[in-house]
């Protein structure tokens, strides 16, 4: 899986409560990508970052935080999780921008309720 | 910004038969068009991708054709295989600027042996 991993793999926990998921590559790619997969909505882009410190929103941004201190982690933090945050969240990762193939992690399953 | 949509969301084959996933976009600016296979548990994995200067590429019994006119492009599988049961989806985006991948919504693919 192209020397992503993410963790956890599953997490339930309480509306209201923050979470950080983790992407971690060994790939040593410059671009990270945070996608939620929800049925009927494909996968939708969360935030990207382009290098270290450098992020930027996706589609569905709100309510979602990340940071990137080191080339090879990418955390996504739920400040204050929701019911609607309910879903799988994928880490990508690509050599370059534009026509460079995405390498995506196996994904967590998040379930807030 | 660009909308991508994929029909059907559900396919059915008998084993040997030939498969057809069809999507169209929106933004004529797109001009890379990626295909991915999710498998259960699993992230979404490129297996095919084709740009917008060529009109089909084929490897093995995948094929991707691309008709830039019309605004679509679609996933031919032939000789299926009941390991080609996944879920599918396409994708569009520029191929210059920062990559932004638009996702269809998928289709579920069953080959019945």
């Amino acid at each position: 899986d192209a020397g992503i991993t993410q963790s956890p793999r599953h997490k339930v926990t309480e509306t209201g409560t923050p979470v950080t998921l983790r992407c971690h590559q060994t790939e040593n790619h410059r671009y990270m990508y945070w996608y939620r997969q929800d049925p009927g909505h494909g996968l939708r882009l969360i935030h990207y970052s382009y290098g270290v410190k450098d992020t930027d929103k996706g589609e569905v941004s709100d309510g979602y935080s990340v940071s990137r201190s080191k080339t090879e982690d990418f955390l996504l933090t739920l400040e204050s999780a929701t019911s609607s945050q309910t879903s799988v969240y994928f880490c990508a990762i690509s050599r370059g921008q534009g026509d460079s193939p995405l390498h995506f992690g196996n994904g967590t399953r998040l379930t807030v309720t | 910004g660009e909308n991508v949509e994929q029909h059907p969301s559900t396919l059915s084959v008998q084993e040997g038969d030939s498969a057809v996933i069809k999507c169209t976009y929106s933004d004529s600016a797109s001009n890379y068009f990626p295909w991915y296979k999710q498998e259960l548990g699993k992230g979404p994995q490129l297996i095919i991708d084709i740009r917008s200067n060529v009109g089909e590429k084929k490897d093995q019994r995948i094929a991707v054709t691309l008709n830039k006119t019309a605004k679509h492009f679609s996933l031919h599988i032939t000789e299926t295989q009941p390991e080609d049961s996944a879920v599918y989806f396409c994708a569009a985006s520029p191929s210059t600027g920062f990559q932004k991948l638009v996702f269809g919504t998928g289709t579920r693919l069953l080959v019945s042996p």
